[in-house]
């Protein structure tokens, strides 16, 4: 069956230090592969999009990996700070339509 | 980029009856879609709606439970029809601004309580 599995633990670190969250899937075979932000009370924020035949992208504090091998993505958050707590969720884009995981939360600690 | 009011943010309603969630957009769209999430679960595309045909319903999803209407460019509704508990959820619509669902653009969301 086709699944996509995000860290289902909630992920807490300290501030400065760097937060990885991980999507995993099985069954797919994704175009792209894109993360976005959703606060409490509020709609998901786009943050990255990343394609099958691209390794690594990245966007200030942000960094993407896409393994198709793996079948995996890790999402980086560098010298994260407390701003930086919400829900991360990653989106596969297959067949011209977005397939969500369930989300991560990240609280991240002064 | 794109700016969506949803309305209403939230609602609280009984069992059988029916709300309808609006879904206004600052530019004009060729699609927009609606979503649910339920509680600790990922979103789930309920139908893609565009201007001029009739929706789109993705498995498990129904025209006579969830009628939508796209009269226009900018503006969608969606209705939860003889709703139950288990409709208590988040609707949310969204937007793609660019080519395919390459980034999408959310509404805040309705929250939806059934009792």
């Amino acid at each position: 069956s086709q699944k996509i599995e995000q860290n289902s633990e909630a992920l807490n670190i300290q501030e400065g230090k760097t937060a990885t969250l991980t999507c995993n899937y099985t069954n797919y075979s994704p175009a792209y592969l894109q993360w976005y932000r959703q606060d409490p009370g509020r709609g998901p924020v786009f943050l990255l999009l990343i394609r099958e035949n691209e390794k690594e992208k990245r966007k200030e504090r942000l960094k993407v990996t896409f393994d198709t091998t793996l079948k995996q993505s890790l999402f980086h958050i560098t010298a994260s700070q407390p701003a930086d707590s919400a829900t991360y969720l990653c989106a596969l884009g297959e067949g011209g339509k977005l397939i969500f995981g369930q989300g991560t939360e990240l609280s991240v600690k002064p | 980029s794109a700016v969506i009011s949803q309305k209403p943010s939230r609602d609280i309603c009984q069992r059988g009856t029916s709300l309808t969630i609006q879904c206004q957009v600052d530019s004009q769209v060729t699609m927009m879609f609606w979503y649910r999430q339920q509680p600790g679960q990922s979103l789930t595309l309920i139908a893609t709606a565009n201007q001029g045909s009739e929706a789109t319903y993705e498995s498990g999803f129904v025209i006579d439970k969830f009628p939508i209407s796209r009269p226009n460019l900018t503006f969608s509704t969606l209705t939860v029809s003889n709703m139950s508990p288990e409709d208590s959820s988040i609707y949310l619509c969204s937007v793609d601004m660019g080519e395919g669902n390459e980034k999408l653009f959310f509404g805040s969301g309705t929250q939806l309580s059934v009792l």
